[in-house]
Formats: structure tokens, sequence, C-alpha cells
């Protein structure tokens, strides 16, 4: 069965810093593409970060490049979102996604964690 | 960038086929996936590759992708098919996972 344990969020200032990561079992995690996708209250799916199977390739949204970096360690069947200089529209519930396939183009996100919330305090 | 767009809401009664509609610049070029999502829960994949479904999803719920517009029909519709529902692509120019801004669908 396939599993996805968000953990790392919470209230943190402007500005600030948080890691979120998110721990995989129930499949061959090297042989996926992974993504982290939010949701701000109310409002609707953002897609955020994306990470080959490899590692080798990244993908960011426009509002969060330069500030986050995703990355994972397939020995420990983990990906991870650092987050840095946290602003108050990064408010939202963060949700890990599996991709169907080893690289993000090619992928749809078949299992979804349960989500994480972050909270940045201005 | 890319954008995709959705009705904001979408009204059935029960029993009927309620469509929900998915519209950008040449979708039908692109693979289109949808997403339920009820209060409180992660989302689900109902759709996938325009059409074809998940295990554990039921026939009712089926999509076409054409021209400019990609479809999500569910027929005969419950109560419980009662959510939110997202289209999403891959845009190659950005290299952006896309994703519409939902529909809500209301069973009467």
């Amino acid at each position: 069965e396939v599993q996805l344990v968000e953990s790392g969020g919470g209230l943190v200032q402007s500005g600030g810093s948080l890691r979120l990561s998110c721990a995989a079992s129930g499949f061959r995690f090297s042989n996926y593409a992974m993504s982290w996708v939010r949701q701000a209250p109310g409002k609707g799916l953002e897609w955020v970060s994306g990470i080959s199977g490899s590692g080798s390739s990244t993908h960011y949204a426009d509002s969060v490049k330069g500030r986050f970096t995703i990355s994972r360690d397939n020995f420990k069947n983990t990906f991870y979102l650092q987050m840095n200089t946290l602003r108050a529209d990064d408010t939202a519930v963060y949700y890990c996604t599996k991709g169907s396939d080893v690289v993000l183009p090619a992928a749809q996100f078949d299992y979804w964690g349960q989500g994480t919330l972050v909270t940045v305090s201005s | 960038s890319y954008v995709l767009t959705q009705p904001p809401s979408v009204s059935v009664a029960p029993g009927k086929t309620a469509s929900i509609t998915c519209e950008g610049n040449n979708i039908g070029r692109k693979s289109v996936h949808w997403y339920q999502q009820k209060p409180g829960q992660a989302p689900v994949l109902v759709i996938y590759l325009d059409s074809d479904r998940p295990s554990g999803i039921p026939e009712r719920f089926s999509g076409s992708n054409s021209g400019n517009t990609a479809t999500l029909t569910i027929s005969r519709v419950e109560a419980g098919d009662e959510a939110d529902y997202y289209c999403q692509v891959w845009d190659v120019n950005s290299d952006h996972v896309v994703f519409g801004g939902g529909t809500k669908l209301a069973v009467l």
C-alpha cells in the first residue's frame, strides 16, 4: 500500500525558514517523480515544486523559485522542501504527491499525502 | 504562462449527468488529468491522460479532450460526488505543472 506522510509544518514568522519532509512507502521510491502541491485556506491547488526519480531534475513554480529547494534521499525514501524567506502568502496546506512516472512532465499525481499546514505570521 | 479556466461551480440533480469543463489554448494537444477533492480531504486522481480511470474510480467518471476544451463527465451523479474538481496539465513552455482554478460540484 502506498503511503505518503508529511511532517515539518507549523507556525513561523515572516522571513523565517521551515523544512518539510515526506516519508514514502509501498513503492520503489527512486522510480518515481515527486512533487509538492499547496492549498491556501479556501483556495485552489497550486503546484509548488517537483523532482525526478533520480533527483537530477527539479522544477519550481515562479512564486517560490529562489526561495524554496526540493531534494530527495532515495536511500531513506524521503523527499524534502526547504522553504526560506517565507511570506504570509506561503500560508497553506502542503501536500506531498507521488508522480506516476520517473520524470515530472510525464506524470500525473496518483497518490497524495494528507498534508501539513504551514502558517506564516506577519 | 499557461492558463486553465474552469467554471467556479456546476449544479446537477441526482441521477443526471454533470459536465465540468477546463479551457486552455490548444489543450487538446496536452494530456489532462482530473482530481476530486472533498472537504477536509486530500485530492484524489479520478481521470488521467484525458480519459483513463485509475482502479477504484467508478465507470460513471469519464473524460475527453479536444481543441481548446477538456471535459470531465460524471454520469448518474450521486450525492457523494459533491466535491471540488481540478484539471491539471504539464506546460512544456514553462516546465511547470498547471492546475485549473477548480469547480465546485453541487448535487441538488
